[in-house]
């Protein structure tokens, strides 16, 4: 069955450090998109991607990167980690084209930035 | 630009009664309503979405929701709570000019009292 799949599940890192956040699907979906889950703000956009080598920010983009070399995976790059950083991070995927057509979650990133 | 407020963070039902969360949007043009459902330690998953025609939509696990234009409002109901409903539900709404891209609502979490 195909799937989304985010690694690792748990991450505890230091300020200052880079972190990379794997998201991998097998829907050959070309949208995905990365979200932060933080206590009263429901989830947030931080980058999206429409197709490969296409990336953009979202709501909340400041300090994170993305890059899209192949359709099955979209990577978060925490450049320097910040304890502001900490939060639960969800990949998501989509088909493109059709905006009705629900996103399909990952199991989420619980990241933790001492 | 889009926005969803849900009212009610926290919402304790017992067992067997209505479950009513509600949602308002604001939209510049005629969205696309989703209703997610997140239990303990997973992604997200979809409950319901409504796209164009009839206004009240049916989901899964027995939840269903009405759009309302005039109020803006697209609240989930289901007429029995069952344990199992215990979770976070969020609202989302989205523009076809925006393509997939999802705005979500602060969540409610729902406690289901036996």
């Amino acid at each position: 069955d195909a799937e989304i799949t985010q690694s690792p599940r748990h991450k505890i890192t230091e300020t200052g450090r880079q972190v990379t956040l794997a998201c991998h699907q097998t829907w050959n979906h070309n949208n995905m998109f990365w979200y932060r889950q933080d206590l009263g703000h429901g989830l947030r956009l931080i980058h999206y991607s429409y197709g490969v080598h296409d990336t953009n920010k979202g709501e909340v983009s400041d300090g994170y990167s993305v890059s899209r070399s192949n359709t099955e995976d979209l990577p978060l790059t925490l450049e320097s980690a910040a304890s502001s950083q900490t939060s639960v991070y969800f990949c998501a995927s989509t088909t493109s084209g059709v905006p009705t057509n629900e996103q399909f979650f990952g199991p989420g990133t619980r990241l933790t930035v001492l | 630009a889009q926005s969803v407020t849900q009212l009610g963070s926290h919402v304790s039902v017992s067992e067997g009664a209505l479950v009513l969360l509600r949602c308002n949007y604001s939209s510049s043009v005629p969205p696309y309503l989703f209703w997610y459902v997140q239990y303990p330690n997973q992604g997200l998953q979809l409950l319901l979405k409504y796209t164009t025609g009839a206004t009240l939509v049916k989901g899964i696990n027995g939840f269903e929701a009405e759009f309302k234009k005039s109020e803006t409002s697209f609240h989930l109901t289901k007429p029995s709570a069952h344990m199992s409903d215990a979770a976070e539900y969020f609202c989302a709404v989205s523009e076809q000019a925006a393509g997939n891209k999802l705005t979500f609502g602060g969540g409610t979490r729902v406690l289901v009292k036996p």
